[in-house]
């Protein structure tokens, strides 16, 4: 089975702290995702990337940044964490190509206070 | 950019009755249209999926429907049970997914 791992399931971090969001998948997919999970708003695209050392804004980037050394692991980078960006993360992986399975992690529920 | 509304945002139903949940998108080049349950504190498992050159695909209880005239596709849950209580997304696809907003679907006993 495909497994995409976050290492933090709960965060609380303070305002202005630097945060790393650490994400794992075993199955040697390409494609890697973060998205953002707000009641209401559904799942949105934060940064995706296609290849080691590759990545892209998807739709709302600002405030994160990613990195890709490692083909099975994808970071999620809050350089300086805010209240508003209290929320749920989600990773994501999927093999090459559009349109196959997206699968996800358990989450990240982070709290900034 | 693609935009995906879900109707409704809530749904309550019988234990053994139907429940359909709908989604409209904006991007006529859309070619690929997922569904999504998410359980209580996990992340969304992929349930079914269709693509643009299908207007029907059936799993066992699970159907889903598109129209690509009307930009609209619906997901069908016949004899529902409690375990089909979670939270169910749409998505629709040209070079990365879009996402509804979500249902919560309760089934009561």
């Amino acid at each position: 089975d495909v497994k995409v791992t976050q290492s933090s399931r709960y965060l609380v971090k303070r305002t202005g702290e630097k945060v790393f969001l650490e994400c794992v998948q075993d199955m040697d997919h390409e494609n890697m995702f973060w998205y953002r999970q707000d009641p209401g708003l559904g799942l949105r695209l934060i940064y995706f990337s296609y290849d080691v050392k590759m990545k892209e804004k998807g739709d709302i980037p600002e405030g994160y940044s990613v990195s890709r050394e490692k083909k099975e692991r994808f970071s999620l980078i809050l350089e300086s964490a805010s209240t508003n960006q209290t929320s749920m993360y989600l990773c994501a992986s999927s093999q090459q190509g559009l349109g196959n399975t997206i699968y996800f992690g358990e989450g990240s529920w982070l709290t900034v206070v | 950019g693609e935009n995906v509304e879900q109707h409704p945002s809530t749904l309550s139903v019988q234990e053994g009755d139907s429940a359909v949940i709908k989604c409209t998108y904006s991007d006529s080049a859309s070619n690929y249209f997922p569904w999504y349950k998410q359980e209580l504190g996990k992340g969304p498992q992929l349930i079914i999926d269709i693509r643009s050159n299908v207007g029907e695909k059936k799993d066992q209880r699970i159907a889903v429907t598109l129209n690509k005239t009307a930009k609209h596709f619906s997901l069908h849950i016949t004899e529902t049970q409690p375990e089909d209580s979670a939270v169910y997304f749409c998505a629709a696809s040209t070079n990365k997914l879009s996402f509804g907003a979500g249902t919560t679907v309760t089934v009561r006993a």
